[in-house]
């Protein structure tokens, strides 16, 4: 079983609001991953990073930040949540091999 | 072009057949290929991975790779119900630092 932890699991919150969804890895991987999915729908890459200091946008913009301050987390911050935010969030991590995936955080924006 | 791509399905086989899974990709540099099965509300969880260098066998699963044809598949034997699931093809890309995710193909094993 992966080392790999998402806060929280589920979030309801009104528009305008800043938030953060943390993600935190023991396994001492460089590299971590924000996806966004859809129920049903593919994965969206937000976000990445191949170690502390270093992010990258991905493939949808989200409107939102990440930092990699520390090897082991990973926070995703949306400055203001808009009801489109509403979805599910997955953190994900790697060294060379595979990624290993959190539980999710599922964000509801109303 | 996506640089995953997969067929959506529904891949419906009996139970006991072969499912057979596929997935293209467009950057031929990739060096990695990863299968996902993801259960309905659920995250993605790992069954095989492969490096460029071959192809893997791992139970009844075996994930083949064609890079000439850019190509990934998985083959499930010996399909069971709770096989159905969406299955996701993953390549690691730009330098290998991504891992960049088809659309995933759901499958469904008929009792």
């Amino acid at each position: 079983e992966a080392d790999i932890y998402q806060t929280p699991r589920y979030l309801v919150i009104g528009t305008g609001k800043k938030i953060t969804l943390e993600c935190s890895q023991t396994m001492g991987h460089d590299k971590m991953y924000w996806y966004q999915q859809d129920p049903g729908m593919e994965l969206h890459l937000i976000h990445y990073s191949y170690g502390v200091n270093s992010t990258e946008k991905g493939d949808l913009s989200s409107e939102s930040t990440v930092s990699r301050i520390r090897t082991e987390h990973f926070p995703l911050t949306l400055e203001s949540a808009r009801p489109s935010h509403t979805s599910q969030y997955l953190c994900a991590s790697r060294n060379q091999g595979t990624a290993f995936f959190g539980q999710g955080t599922r964000l509801t924006v109303v | 072009q996506k640089e995953v791509e997969q067929n959506s399905g529904p891949l419906s086989v009996p139970e006991g057949a072969i499912a057979s899974l596929n997935c293209t990709y467009s950057d031929r540099g990739s060096q990695s290929f990863f299968w996902y099965r993801q259960y309905s509300g659920k995250s993605p969880e790992l069954i095989m991975f492969i490096y460029s260098n071959g192809d893997k066998e791992d139970g009844r699963f075996t994930a083949q790779l064609n890079k000439a044809s850019q190509y990934v598949s998985l083959l499930i034997r010996d399909s069971q119900p709770s096989d159905s699931a969406t299955y996701l093809c993953a390549v690691s890309t730009g330098g290998y630092q991504k891992v960049t995710f088809g659309i995933g193909t759901k499958l469904q094993v008929i009792p």
